[in-house]
């Protein structure tokens, strides 16, 4: 167990719908990272959060949206669903996503969310 | 941005032997490089890591290359096991600016009993 919890596990949705995954990091981690595993596409960097505040941008469609609240848990939105974003979503956490120390620099995943679009 | 190249997608070893899986990256700011163990159906795992100011870093079986010039690094599996069998993604990263990974296609690892 990482110590990253995501929820829900499995989620089953239409075409067109709107949902929210929800992330809460390891304990006194800072920064939240959010990943979409495909098939096609790998493991992909979305977005990352660090104290509350946007800190980087990777392949995240304009669909989507997260944030990161003051207890520090993180919720990614996924609105207008389409077929093809059906994937596993991965959250993980570090402890300082700026550290240039290894023992702040490793991320732990948290089970992910797999979402199935219909 | 970063892009990070992974090769085999796929290895199969007999047990015993070697595995090496081999990454390029492009982005000569990189500075992090870690590699994820991912069994079917669960979460990626942190197996090694290594930072751009060491050349090699090794834990028991597993060792990690890297050459900051070719902008290249490999992990290398010995006396590989049926339980070493899953998928392998190496990233790069910039620590300093966000630490945010940029993962390889992965490589399905299959050690043959």
């Amino acid at each position: 167990d990482s110590g990253v919890t995501q929820t829900p596990k499995h989620l089953i949705t239409a075409t067109g719908q709107r949902v929210t995954l929800r992330c809460s990091p390891r304990s006194g981690d800072l920064s939240v990272y959010w990943y979409q595993q495909s098939l096609d596409q790998g493991l992909q960097f979305l977005i990352q959060y660090y104290n509350g505040e946007e800190r980087a941008k990777g392949n995240i469609l304009e669909r989507f949206s997260a944030q990161q609240f003051p207890d520090l848990h993180s919720e990614l939105n996924l609105s207008s669903l389409e077929l093809g974003d059906s994937a596993l979503y991965f959250c993980a956490s570090s402890p300082d996503g700026l550290a240039y120390s290894s023992s702040y620099n490793e991320q732990f995943f948290g089970p992910g969310t797999r979402l199935t679009v219909l | 941005g970063e892009n990070v190249e992974q090769h085999p997608s796929t290895l199969s070893v007999q047990e015993g032997d070697s595995a090496v899986i081999k990454c390029t990256y492009s982005d000569s700011a990189s500075n992090y490089f870690p590699w994820y163990k991912q069994e079917l159906g669960k979460r990626p795992q942190l197996i090694i890591d290594i930072r751009s100011n060491v050349g090699e870093k090794k834990d028991q079986r597993i060792a990690v290359t890297l050459n900051k010039t070719a902008k290249h690094f490999s992990l290398h599996i010995t006396e590989t096991q049926p339980e070493d069998s899953a998928v392998y993604f190496c990233a790069a990263s910039k620590t300093i600016t966000g630490n945010q990974f940029y993962f390889g296609t992965g490589t399905s690892l299959t050690v043959i009993p």
